[in-house]
């Protein structure tokens, strides 16, 4: 059972594009966690949203954490080839617990 | 300031064989430590996770096993790799009590053959 589903799987478009990633879940998590990952590397951390309804910026990235605290979203403006990667959601599974479930990503492709 | 180093990089092995991969982290003492395992251009899959040594909780039934003899080394074993086993593997770790950071080694990439 996957508790955190990430829309699109994958995802090609040209730069300058914007375009949005999705992370959704059935469950509440306390926060919500966004990577990025190279191929043959580490995901590497981007942000964290504690608050339901909040919303981060990282220079072009937006990031929003629902109301609920059962979704969040990426968004890209005027995307550039240096985007790409793999872009993944995570959350602890339950407060407390510091397990960290992932969920089941989104590869992004920018052609130049 | 704190490291992870996972080794090896890459690793060939027959069906069958036995495994072991290492990973350390310096510069923090009793970091929570984790053992994920990735398909390709995939989410990452819990496998174990440690808040402390000899703490092991174990996520998939497998023919895997982690132990942490020590406070900063978290090892993946197995007895006998599967066809199944083949993946990109990913130790982590997490300050105590600071939460929502997972910070990635760099992988080790598992084919079984």
């Amino acid at each position: 059972t996957q508790l955190l589903e990430q829309s699109p799987q994958f995802l090609s478009i040209q730069e300058g594009e914007n375009l949005t990633v999705y992370c959704n879940s059935s469950s509440v998590f306390s926060s919500l966690q966004w990577y990025r990952q190279e191929p043959g590397e580490g995901p590497v951390l981007l942000v964290t949203v504690v608050t339901g309804g909040e919303v981060k910026k990282l220079k072009r990235l937006t990031f929003q954490f629902g109301d609920a605290r059962k979704d969040s979203s990426l968004h890209i403006t005027a995307a550039q080839p240096g985007d790409t990667g793999l872009y993944l959601c995570a959350g602890e599974w339950t407060s407390g617990t510091y397990k960290y479930i992932f969920g089941t990503g989104t590869r992004l492709k920018v052609l130049a | 300031s704190q490291t992870i180093h996972q080794w090896p990089a890459t690793l060939v092995q027959p069906v069958g064989s036995p495994l072991s991969l290492e990973c350390t982290v310096e510069g923090t003492s009793n970091p929570n430590l984790y053992w994920y395992r990735q398909a390709a251009g995939r989410g990452l899959q819990l496998l174990f996770y440690s808040v402390g040594i000899g703490q092991i909780s174990s996520e998939v039934p497998q023919n895997l096993s982690a132990s942490r003899p020590q406070d900063r080394q978290f090892i993946l074993s197995s007895k006998k790799l599967l066809l199944s086993d083949s993946g990109f593997y990913l130790c982590a770790w997490s300050e105590v009590g600071v939460r929502e950071k997972l910070f990635f080694g760099s992988g080790t990439q598992l084919s079984v053959l």
